[in-house]
């Protein structure tokens, strides 16, 4: 079965840091994977989305993920952090045979400090 | 201005009584879906429909209910049965029904509490 696991539920770094945002995978096939955002008491809004064309996905807002079979991995970064960025970040999986179903982690909280 | 709306924003639940939560899109999608929310726990699936008049229980379906009568409308009832219903709801739908990989695009989302 899939999982996904988000390391740190909350990370806080300093305008014009670096952002990084862990996500690790389970799949037995190869897998599709997402970034969502989202901002208090707002829906999701979609980041980026790995579909194989490319291991390095660049998204919205200056995010980017760069798929790595071997770590199993699809880290979520930023060069430089802005205040608008503090949200919660959610890493997703398609399910292997379950059509559109998507498996979410349990979110990171990124804080953006001045 | 194509998109997923939710109502309402805010819903109080009397203990024993049933509360209904809208989902409407205009995407044209054929699928959609209805997810808990609840802090620390990430998003959990409740209830699917990839076509009309059609649906499947996701992993927490139990105390709750929807019906997909039209393409465009997939409300949520949360029943009596539901002991802990407080939490925010999101709605999601996606292009085709079945397919590996599709976007969801979500609802703004509902915010069930219990008086």
């Amino acid at each position: 079965a899939q999982s996904v696991t988000q390391l740190g539920s909350h990370v806080s770094v300093s305008e014009g840091a670096l952002v990084l945002l862990r996500c690790n995978y389970s799949s037995s096939v190869p897998p599709y994977l997402f970034w969502y955002v989202q901002y208090p008491n707002q829906g999701l809004q979609l980041l980026l989305k790995y579909t194989s064309a490319a291991t390095l996905v660049k998204g919205i807002n200056g995010f980017e993920a760069e798929f790595k079979k071997s770590e199993t991995s699809f880290h979520l970064t930023k060069p430089s952090a802005h205040m608008s960025d503090a949200a919660e970040y959610f890493c997703a999986v398609s399910e292997d045979n379950q059509g559109g179903k998507l498996i979410f982690g349990q979110g990171t909280e990124l804080s953006v400090k001045p | 201005d194509g998109g997923i709306t939710q109502s309402p924003k805010y819903l109080f639940r009397k203990e024993g009584q049933n509360v209904t939560l809208s989902c409407e899109q205009n995407l044209n999608h054929d699928a959609m879906y209805w997810y808990r929310q609840d802090p620390g726990q990430g998003l959990r699936l409740i209830y699917y429909s990839q076509i009309v008049n059609d649906f499947q229980k996701g992993d927490i379906a139990e105390g709750y209910s929807v019906s997909r009568e039209k393409k465009e409308s997939f409300p949520l009832t949360v029943t009596s049965a539901q002991k802990n219903p407080t939490a925010f709801y999101l709605c999601a739908s996606s292009t085709t029904q079945g397919a590996r990989g599709e976007t969801q695009y979500f609802g703004p989302g509902t915010r069930l509490l219990v008086l």
